[in-house]
């Protein structure tokens, strides 16, 4: 299967932005979806795991959820800080066999 | 602390093969609760899954890569290794090695370990 998500996002200092990640065939619901973000230069870090479960460290300002009608995983972002303008990576998993989404760049402008 | 650091070279020839061995120190690599994965990022994309192993050797790949590639794990060095066979310019990429969860035995956290990534050049 693929997860699918849009190539770039923007949005102003504190607002809200959602991204969204679209699994192509299986349930979203029956494997977890983990969400990354990724600093140029850096290796991606975890924001989000388990569909919506956040690491200790990470803001409350993260939360992710999925939605079964339309097979999809979303992050969303909010009171958007500069700091928080990062590369965002979804990723699932079927039996052994990991896939990530293709990556959204998130601009706060 | 788990670290985990690639080694290997940074430059490949076309129609050649990359090899990475990535070690793990701080920590053991017998687990049975973890992967030890490959993950890739050419340059400007996204990440790419290459494939995962367990400590026991059973290896998992991805299906776009499965004809090229092997994962290998040597448990007395703590280590494990990739090799990539006939690359092309499309195999450039920083290459990850990371620690997955088996999301059936343990909580999903994601790649909780990476490397520091290394960036491998395809070119002659």
């Amino acid at each position: 299967f693929m997860l699918t998500q849009p190539h770039s996002v923007s949005e102003s200092p504190g607002k809200t932005v959602t991204i969204s990640c679209t699994r192509s065939s299986g349930s979203i619901a029956s494997n977890y979806v983990q969400w990354y973000q990724q600093r140029p230069g850096s290796f991606p870090t975890t924001v989000i795991y388990e569909h919506n479960q956040r690491p200790s460290g990470v803001p409350y300002r993260f939360s992710g959820s999925i939605d079964s009608s339309s097979n999809s995983a979303s992050l969303t972002i909010s009171g958007l800080q500069t700091e928080d303008e990062a590369d965002y990576h979804c990723q699932s998993y079927d039996s052994s066999n990991w896939v990530f989404g293709g990556g959204t760049k998130l601009t706060v402008l | 602390q788990l670290q985990l650091q690639e080694s290997g070279p940074g430059l490949v020839k076309p129609s050649e093969t990359l090899s990475l061995s990535c070690t793990v120190s701080g920590g053991s690599i017998s687990s049975s609760i973890y992967y030890w994965g490959w993950v890739r990022q050419p340059p400007g994309k996204g990440l790419e899954w290459i494939g995962s192993i367990y400590y026991s050797g059973s290896a998992y790949y991805n299906l776009s890569l499965k004809s090229r590639v092997t994962i290998s794990v040597d448990t007395s060095k703590n280590q494990f290794s990739l090799t990539l066979n006939s690359v092309t310019a499309a195999d450039t990429a920083v290459y990850y090695c990371a620690r997955l969860p088996d999301c059936s035995s343990t909580r999903c956290l994601g790649v909780d370990y990476w490397g520091q990534g290394t960036l491998v050049t395809v070119s002659s």
